[in-house]
């Protein structure tokens, strides 16, 4: 069945690095494919999407292009900040997005 | 943006007893509504699907009877743990799709609930 992977946090890293969380994916037909981030306290949100192949997603200095010749969708951002510390998952959409199937989760932790 | 509210947001009961989760989207309707159970690993697992008038969806071994899901009103979802036992102690997270936007692929989550069952 459909399924995410994604890469095992936690993830540390010093403000102003460069950060890659990945992402594969197995499914059937043509998913869309969507970046949630939680921050501490609060709901998932939307952080970015794309629903067809080589769609780029970018929301807030984050990019995800959807690669249907890798099954990825690598999140990417050239220089985090503190307030980026959150848990990152990365979903896909089926069924007419009836139902989203979820990556485990990457805890990110930047430090100043 | 859409925003979809829960409530409680921690609620602790006693083995034996019921507990109710309100879902409610705030400044659109939703005809869809989703509730996930978050694990301490963090992964979310879809629990059903709620239909605005008509019977909920449940996923593969979820049961039925012992988590009551009704969906009354465009805007609000209850999902009920009956005789709730301490491994139903989770975080419990509902969602909402606003199908009147832009975006109706987009799901809209709420905060969540903890639940701690003693």
């Amino acid at each position: 069945g459909d399924s995410v992977t994604q890469m095992e946090g936690p993830v540390t890293l010093s403000e102003e690095a460069f950060l890659t969380i990945n992402c594969t994916y197995t499914a059937t037909g043509y998913p869309s494919l969507f970046w949630y981030v939680q921050y501490p306290g609060e709901g998932l949100q939307l952080l970015l999407k794309a629903t067809k192949a080589d769609d780029k997603g970018s929301n807030k200095g984050f990019e995800a292009t959807y690669r249907k010749e890798t099954t990825s969708f690598h999140l990417e951002k050239g220089s985090v900040q503190v307030s980026d510390s959150a848990v990152y998952f990365c979903a896909l959409g089926t069924g007419n997005n009836r139902k989203l199937i979820w990556g485990l989760g990457t805890s990110l932790a930047v430090n100043p | 943006g859409a925003v979809v509210s829960q409530h409680p947001s921690w609620v602790i009961c006693k083995s034996g007893t019921s507990v109710k989760i309100e879902c409610r989207s705030l400044d659109f309707q939703a005809t869809t509504m989703f509730w996930y159970r978050q694990f301490p690993k963090q992964s979310l697992m879809l629990m059903a699907t709620s239909n605005e008038g008509s019977k909920a969806t449940y996923e593969q071994g979820v049961e039925k009877d012992k988590f009551l899901i009704n969906h009354a009103s465009l805007t609000l979802s209850t999902l009920t743990v009956t005789s709730a036992h301490p491994e139903d102690s989770s975080f419990y997270i509902c969602s909402a799709r606003d199908l009147s936007g832009g975006t109706p692929d987009t799901q809209y989550f709420g905060p969540g609930t903890r639940l701690t069952v003693l």
